[in-house]
């Protein structure tokens, strides 16, 4: 139980576009999910925590126009990097918690999705 | 704010051997919750096992266990009978109640043959 998907795996698009990733709870409902950036070697950076119905919450540093974060359902959460440039390439991570004791104190996480931007 | 210290930032083993990956964090409260998770070279990230603070018996999971000392405020994992599959970065992490997790910066382990 408790698994998280991320959509896509691997992008690779041009500067200047725009690029949407998903994150869901497949068995089941997240009321929270984190998005982490992580640059090789290196530890997650925490960008934003998002609850279901409402906006996104992001952490210091982090650029709310330039990635967009939707948490519309209790099973998905999209973020969307606007006006990509090739210092957005990165791996991407979401993480999701639930409802009851397990979910609600432990984080799940998606595979990831690797970013280049060219 | 909560800082999490990983001193090891790489570490190796011989197969079948026994490893013991340190973590300290700092803290001012008393209801939290510590947790290992293992990235191998796929990147995902795999819970690997989860300490609640109030509970003075240490965790294990098969092979893995975790040496809590709460006073000290330190969270160590072991690994018996390590395997080359566990070879992957290994971060600790620290959430209060509810809260966001806080992670250190990773210990890197290789397991060799």
């Amino acid at each position: 139980g408790a698994v998280v998907s991320q959509h896509p795996s691997r992008v690779i698009c041009k500067s200047g576009t725009s690029v949407k990733i998903e994150c869901r709870s497949l068995d089941f409902q997240a009321t929270t999910m984190f998005w982490y950036r992580q640059f090789p070697k290196k530890s997650l950076m925490l960008m934003a925590t998002s609850n279901e119905g409402s906006k996104a919450t992001y952490e210091q540093g982090v650029e709310k126009d330039k990635f967009l974060i939707n948490h519309a359902s209790l099973t998905l959460s999209t973020l969307t990097v606007t006006s990509a440039h090739p210092e957005d390439s990165s791996f991407y991570i979401c993480s999701a918690r639930g409802r009851g004791t397990d979910l609600r104190e432990t984080q799940y996480f998606g595979p990831g999705t690797r970013l280049l931007v060219l | 704010a909560q800082t999490v210290t990983q001193s090891q930032p790489e570490m190796s083993v011989q197969e079948a051997e026994t490893v013991t990956l340190s973590c300290t964090y700092d803290t001012s409260e008393s209801n939290y919750y510590l947790f290992w998770y293992k990235q191998p070279p796929s990147r995902q990230m795999i819970l690997v096992i989860r300490q609640e603070a109030y509970k003075q018996q240490n965790a294990t999971e098969n092979r893995f266990s975790v040496n809590f000392q709460k006073a000290a405020k330190s969270f160590s994992l072991k690994i018996s009978d390590s395997q080359l599959g566990d070879t992957a970065m290994y971060f600790c992490a620290f959430m209060k109640h509810g809260n966001q997790f806080y992670f250190g910066t990773g210990t890197s382990l290789t397991v060799i043959p």
